[in-house]
């Protein structure tokens, strides 16, 4: 099974600071790298689907970059904020199969 | 609205018993899934179907069945043969055909979480 790896696995940051965690998989065979955010009670929301070495993405605050060559993908909030507390997964497919593998998930907590 | 909606919300189940966890979905999305949360793990697959009538088994199929009879529902029966079946499930869809190997999002419903007595 693919390995997908993120880190950390839970952040605590202050109202304002900016932050940003990782999500490290296999590089060969790759096809697209997921992120999701989920909040508690919430259903996990999708925040970017990637697929290009290099491709840098914006959502907002929000921000995220590929690598493939070296299989790693950063998250970046900048400014956080208390309702930016969730978790956020990363995903990658299974070397061109249907399975769609994730990774354990880095826990923000923003504090105001 | 658009969406995944999965019931119940909670479950309580004696040992020895199956229950089913309902998928909905109206977004007319052809492929479906099935995930198991645990404490410390990530969200592992346990069945997903790409077709109606057609199903496969995901990593952690054992002691789960399902059945894809019309496009937008996708139950879960979690059986007796289930060794450890507390746990949180979270059913999802995506466009299937349109987006291979996973170039487009995934949508998921809110999730259920089963307790076994």
């Amino acid at each position: 099974i693919l390995n997908v790896e993120q880190s950390p696995q839970s952040l605590h940051v202050q109202e304002g600071d900016s932050t940003n965690f990782t999500c490290s998989f296999p590089s060969s065979n790759f096809y697209a790298l997921h992120w999701y955010r989920w909040e508690t009670a919430k259903s996990p929301e999708a925040l970017f689907v990637m697929t290009l070495n290099g491709d840098e993405k914006k959502k907002g605050r929000i921000s995220a970059t590929l690598n493939t060559k070296e299989g790693y993908s950063y998250l970046y909030i900048k400014g956080s904020q208390p309702e930016d507390s969730a978790t956020y997964l990363c995903a990658s497919p299974q070397g061109g199969s249907e399975k769609l593998v994730f990774g354990k998930g880095t826990k923000l907590t923003v504090n105001p | 609205d658009g969406g995944i909606t999965q019931s119940p919300k909670y479950l309580f189940r004696k040992e020895g018993q199956n229950v089913t966890l309902s998928c909905e979905q109206n977004l007319n999305h052809d492929a479906m899934y099935w995930y198991r949360q645990d404490p410390g793990q990530g969200l592992r697959l346990i069945y997903y179907s790409q077709i109606v009538n057609d199903f496969q088994k995901g990593d952690i199929a054992e002691g789960y069945s399902v059945s894809r009879e019309k496009k937008e529902s996708f139950p879960l029966t979690v059986t007796s043969a289930q060794k450890n079946p507390t746990a949180f499930y979270l059913c999802a869809s995506s466009w299937g055909e349109i987006h291979p190997y996973f170039t487009g999002e995934l949508f998921f419903g809110e999730g259920s979480r089963l307790t076994v007595l």
